[in-house]
């Protein structure tokens, strides 16, 4: 049971490229997570997904796009990268919830991406 | 979804207690108290949530106060490998939506 997994690990683009952050859950969870988290700063929420085709922006949407195509991955999408994009990705999910259920976020080991 | 409130660093001995507070006076009645930490590098581990009642699971204990306001978290015996932040959040419709982290608790466990 492998949890959330990301790929890659460890990126570096140059401004303008693109790229697609893969991550896959093997948990059935219907709730999927995008997050990035920068120096000195908690996380913040890019996208969501409560379901397989289903997505919603987030607290910075802004230059990313994503896809639910298949219940167990979710995909982060830079069409034109940044350099103020430069920032650790971590991918999450949860269960569908209903009251008592005990189980939290299960996030993933991050992608450290670097635009320059 | 209510804000809270930590310390921005904490430290504890080797094998002993460490208590982490938080506070969240804005609390309303369907929000739940959540905590996660974040080991150097990795991604947020889950640790424990609760409503009203004290909560207690393999990794920890969850102290809610009678009116909600405030809660801690407790690691009864904490070791090196508890170094890490510890993130409190409260939301309410536990599955839907957004968990909101703030800069959470800095606890550095000294041998």
């Amino acid at each position: 049971n492998a949890g959330v997994t990301q790929t890659p690990k460890f990126r570096v683009l140059k401004t303008g490229q693109s790229m697609t952050l893969l991550c896959a859950q093997d948990m059935n969870h219907e709730y999927m997570y995008w997050y990035r988290q920068d120096p000195g700063m908690g996380l913040r929420l890019i996208h969501y997904s409560v379901g397989e085709g289903t997505t919603a922006k987030g607290e910075v949407p802004d230059g990313y796009n994503v896809s639910r195509l298949k219940k167990q991955n979710f995909l982060l999408g830079l069409e034109s990268a940044a350099p103020s994009q430069t920032s650790v990705y971590f991918c999450a999910s949860s269960k569908v919830g209903d009251t008592g259920t005990n189980y939290g976020y299960t996030f993933g080991s991050g992608t450290r991406l670097t635009v320059v | 979804d209510a804000k809270t409130t930590q310390p921005t660093s904490m430290d504890c001995a080797e094998g002993r207690a460490a208590n982490l507070p938080c506070n969240h006076s804005t609390i309303s009645g369907n929000e739940y108290v959540y905590w996660y930490r974040q080991i150097h590098s990795q991604g947020p581990q889950y640790i424990i949530h609760g409503l009203k009642n004290n909560e207690t699971n393999e990794m920890a204990s969850l102290i809610i106060t009678e009116d909600r306001k405030s809660s801690t978290l407790i690691l009864p015996h904490a070791t090196l490998r508890d170094t890490a932040v510890y993130y409190c959040i409260v939301r309410s419709t536990w599955g839907q939506g957004n968990l909101i982290f703030g800069k959470g608790t800095k606890l550095s466990v000294k041998p």
